[in-house]
């Protein structure tokens, strides 16, 4: 079983200029997941979707970041313009169904994320 | 508000026993996970414990005892390649969260030889 797939693996741009994330999660995963994990700390939730609808946006700053799943299988992250604070390491994640799941085990599975240097 | 502590770093030696904590503060509670994260990789699920007691999955074990608000997750026989950081999660009330895994800063485990 192929797992999440994220390209690129590496991105440096200067502050204010824009980059996508692209994310194909593993087939037939309902659920997908942009986390931003900044060094030396946990993931931190960006966006959930449950196949193309959005379930939990609160944490993105929508000023400047943009999500999509247009048709509920791979997905697209952008940053537009990007910030020196916005370096980190930009994970995304699938899982079968989060509602199904919602009081059990919901194990994600995570692609090798996109490493952003913003200069 | 949620919370959850995890000590930063945790020193072992190869072959040795060694605990890692976390205790979490949520007003819901929807189980505890654990993840493994090497330098550069992904996290990679370890385990689950939704109810009180002893998860056992191989080398690793996670506990839980939820009217502690306090999980750990324990490795035997640790082998270098067990060097990580390892996390733990929690799955927050819809309230406060929207059902969200809320994860710790991290706990590093350095293994000597």
């Amino acid at each position: 079983e192929a797992g999440v797939a994220q390209s690129p693996r590496y991105k440096i741009i200067e502050k204010r200029q824009s980059v996508a994330f692209w994310c194909n999660p593993i087939s037939g995963h309902a659920t997908l997941y942009w986390y931003q994990q900044i060094l030396g700390q946990g993931p931190k939730l960006l966006i959930q979707f449950q196949n193309n609808g959005v379930v939990d946006d609160s944490q993105l700053p929508k000023d400047r970041f943009s999500a999509e799943r247009l048709k509920g299988v791979d997905s697209t992250l952008k940053i537009q313009p990007a910030k020196l604070e916005d370096s980190a390491v930009y994970l995304c994640a699938s899982s079968l169904d989060w509602l199904v799941l919602l009081r059990g085990q919901e194990t994600q599975y995570f692609g090798p994320g996109t490493r952003l240097l913003v200069l | 508000g949620q919370s959850l502590e995890q000590p930063s770093e945790v020193t072992a030696v190869e072959g040795a026993i060694v605990q890692i904590n976390c205790t979490y503060q949520t007003s819901g509670f929807y189980g505890l996970s654990w993840y493994q994260q090497h330098d550069g990789g992904a996290p990679t699920f370890l385990s689950y414990n939704g109810l009180d007691g002893l998860e056992e999955t191989g080398r690793f074990s996670s506990f839980l005892s939820r009217s502690d608000s306090y999980g750990y997750l324990l490795l035997q026989e640790l082998q270098m390649k067990d060097s990580a950081s390892y996390f733990c999660a929690v799955r927050g009330p819809r309230k406060d969260s929207n059902y969200q895994l809320i994860w710790g800063a991290g706990t590093k485990l350095i293994i000597k030889p």
